[in-house]
């Protein structure tokens, strides 16, 4: 079952505009993860963000996590036509390492 | 570091036949994860292991579905008999403590069964 559903689905910006994505999630966590995913290959870790934090930068990213609302943002900052593919979020409970992963955003770049 | 090896990349076989999918993790991971990707369902969790020890198969869809572990650096995911049903891309990921609860996936396997 899928623990985080992510919002939009799609979503198609200019290059250099900012893009946001939202994933809510279900039950309690101990870690929220974001993935990226292009077309035909396998997902590749972007930012991880534990529950007793609140924002986290890497880079172009910007990711937010709000516990009591049971959701996270993912934000790409001055968006290039190379982030064009599907963020996924993933989340994991305490003592548990199995990664339950949501729907997706598949994102596209204009250049 | 060469990364999660998986094989095939590409299979098509004819409903009936059985499928092995093979996954080789990252030196040194000691947990193994088999995911199963499809429009219509998203990303599965089918199972995974710890030490090559099975923790979760709740996600192993039924009896048709089996996977081993018989050592540190060698996973398959079974299909026996395959149903079209069952087309979809297999993803193999592997994971350590020093990595978090990060995880590295190998590109997959491309199943179609017909």
């Amino acid at each position: 079952s899928q623990q985080g559903e992510e919002d939009p689905q799609a979503l198609s910006i200019q290059e250099g505009e900012n893009a946001t994505m939202n994933c809510s999630y279900k039950t309690s966590i101990n870690n929220l993860q974001w993935y990226r995913q292009n077309s035909g290959r396998g997902l590749v870790h972007l930012i991880l963000i534990r529950s007793n934090e609140r924002e986290k930068h890497s880079g172009r990213l910007r990711v937010t996590l709000d516990t009591s609302k049971k959701s996270s943002s993912l934000l790409i900052t001055a968006s290039r036509a190379a982030d064009t593919a599907s963020y996924f979020c993933a989340t994991d409970a305490y003592g548990n390492e199995k990664l339950t992963f949501g729907t997706g955003t598949r994102l596209t770049i204009i250049p | 570091d060469a990364g999660v090896i998986q094989s095939p990349r590409h299979e098509v076989t004819e409903m009936g036949q059985e499928v092995t999918l093979r996954c080789k993790p990252i030196s040194g991971h000691n947990s193994l994860f088999w995911y199963r990707q499809t429009m219509m369902r998203g990303l599965e969790l089918l199972i995974y292991f710890n030490n090559n020890v099975p923790i979760d198969d709740s996600g192993m869809p039924e009896d048709r579905f089996s996977a081993k572990m018989p050592n540190a650096s060698f996973s398959t995911l079974k299909i026996q008999p395959s149903e079209p049903r069952d087309s979809a891309v297999y993803f193999c990921a592997s994971g350590a403590p020093v990595s978090g609860n990060t995880i590295y996936f190998g590109e997959g396997s491309w199943l179609t069964v017909v």
